[in-house]
């Protein structure tokens, strides 16, 4: 099955920096890339995903990159702000497939 | 998005007890329903895929019998923890499928055994 590794599982950065988390999958069938953020308590939600025929793509401040040749997908998030601090998770599926995730970084943002 | 609806939010059981946990999809039909359980401060992991109108497919390591599913309706997926122990409270969530593989999950039910 699919396996989904995620790095780093913290990441601490100053306000205006900009935030990198890598994953990397397994199974060369997965064609849709994720990616989610969970407050405490909350459940996640979808900030930003990328299919198996994008290499990148943007949504403001937040920017996804797939290499499917080395199967590894990056989120970034340039000039964070505070209210960037939460979980991010990964995911990997093939489509019609339950997600499957990677096990979370923790970001903190500080003022 | 999508609007996923989850009841209850919060749920305290007593050992040996069941509690059922309904989600709901509130604005399309969901023919496939993916329940997921997240421990604290760890990752969602899969515990089945129920299909509108046949038997879920359970996990490696997830009893069927004790994490009832049943998807009567394209709108209603329920999951019931019969016998309930410590150790299987979690923050459960649903996810219904949406075209071309989108998840989105309800809010989650926070369920404690006492």
């Amino acid at each position: 099955g699919e396996n989904v590794e995620q790095h780093p599982s913290t990441l601490s950065v100053q306000e205006g920096d900009s935030a990198v988390i890598k994953c990397t999958y397994s199974d060369s069938a997965s064609n849709y890339f994720p990616w989610y953020k969970q407050e405490l308590g909350k459940r996640p939600q979808l900030i930003i995903d990328i299919r198996s025929n994008v290499g990148e793509k943007k949504d403001q401040r937040i920017a996804v990159t797939l290499n499917k040749t080395a199967k590894h997908f990056s989120l970034h998030i340039t000039e964070t702000q505070p209210e960037d601090s939460a979980v991010y998770f990964c995911a990997a599926s093939n489509s019609g497939y339950a997600l499957n995730f990677g096990k979370g970084t923790s970001l903190l943002v500080t003022p | 998005g999508a609007v996923v609806s989850q009841h209850p939010s919060r749920v305290i059981c007593k050992s040996g007890t069941s509690v059922k946990i309904e989600c709901r999809s509130l604005d399309f039909q969901a023919t496939t329903m993916f329940w997921y359980r997240q421990f604290p401060k760890q990752s969602l992991m899969l515990m089945a895929t129920s299909n509108e109108g046949s038997k879920a497919t359970y996990e490696q390591g997830v009893e069927k019998d004790k994490f009832l599913i049943n998807h009567a309706s394209l709108t209603l997926s329920t999951l019931t923890v019969t016998s309930a122990h410590p150790e299987d409270s979690s923050f459960y969530i649903c996810s219904p499928e949406l075209y071309g593989g989108e998840q989105y999950f309800g809010p989650g039910t926070r369920l404690t055994v006492t």
